[in-house]
């Protein structure tokens, strides 16, 4: 069973337009770490947040958001006004008691058009 | 300071051969994973080392190995290349504390014809 669900696969949306990448996690771990990455055409993964299973409060950093629900097992992310540069494959990953080991989704390709 | 590199960018190998990929960790850094990267399976984790010594290990056959210097940087090796073989593979460093974040590298792509 897959641990990490992006079931968005592709999303198109014109300049200016507020988006929510959607990631759903199943884990039995108590302790756990949820994290979002970007994959621009480049290919290089960049982190963009870390958030451990025992800290709920959604967590805002410019114009993107992410909310989590561990009633829900949702990590969500928010992208505000996104631009074209926000253009990339995202990804939501989760480590559980072997911390370096991640499991990723299947990303979600966010094509954001002028 | 310097990110996660890895060499070299692309590799083209045919199969039956055998490939090493090489990832040089950030400064500071005692953990490095590889990732294995194809449009059907997504990332795959590969295994991680940390200190030396593999700590973590994913559902990859034994012709994949890897190992760790004293000085953090990492080699993977592929042994009797599959066409399946042919992916983007990513080595990702960290801290290797508790729940660090992993930073990533540019990543390796291995064409296996």
């Amino acid at each position: 069973a897959q641990k990490v669900t992006q079931a968005q696969t592709e999303i198109s949306v014109v300049e200016k337009e507020d988006v929510t990448l959607d990631c759903v996690y199943e884990t039995r771990d108590t302790t756990y770490y949820l994290f979002w990455y970007k994959q621009p055409p480049s290919g290089e993964l960049v982190f963009l947040i870390r958030r451990n299973s025992f800290d709920e409060q959604n967590e805002i950093s410019g114009r993107y958001s992410w909310n989590f629900q561990k009633s829900t097992s949702s990590f969500n992310f928010t992208i505000t006004a996104s631009q074209v540069v926000d253009s990339a494959v995202y990804f939501c990953a989760l480590s559980e008691s072997n911390f370096n080991k991640f499991y990723f989704g299947s990303g979600t390709k966010l094509n954001v058009k002028p | 300071k310097a990110g996660v590199t890895q060499t070299p960018r692309y590799l083209i190998k045919t199969r039956g051969q055998q490939v090493t990929l090489s990832c040089s960790p950030i400064s500071g850094h005692r953990s490095v994973s590889w990732y294995q990267q194809t449009p059907g399976q997504g990332l795959q984790f590969l295994f991680e080392y940390f200190s030396e010594t593999q700590r973590n290990k994913g559902n990859f056959p034994g012709r994949f190995s890897g190992r760790q210097f004293s000085n953090s940087r990492s080699e993977m090796n592929v042994s009797t290349l599959e066409l399946g073989d042919s992916a983007l593979y990513l080595c990702a460093s960290s801290l290797g504390q508790d729940w660090n974040e992993q930073y990533f590298g540019p990543g390796t792509r291995l064409t296996v014809t």
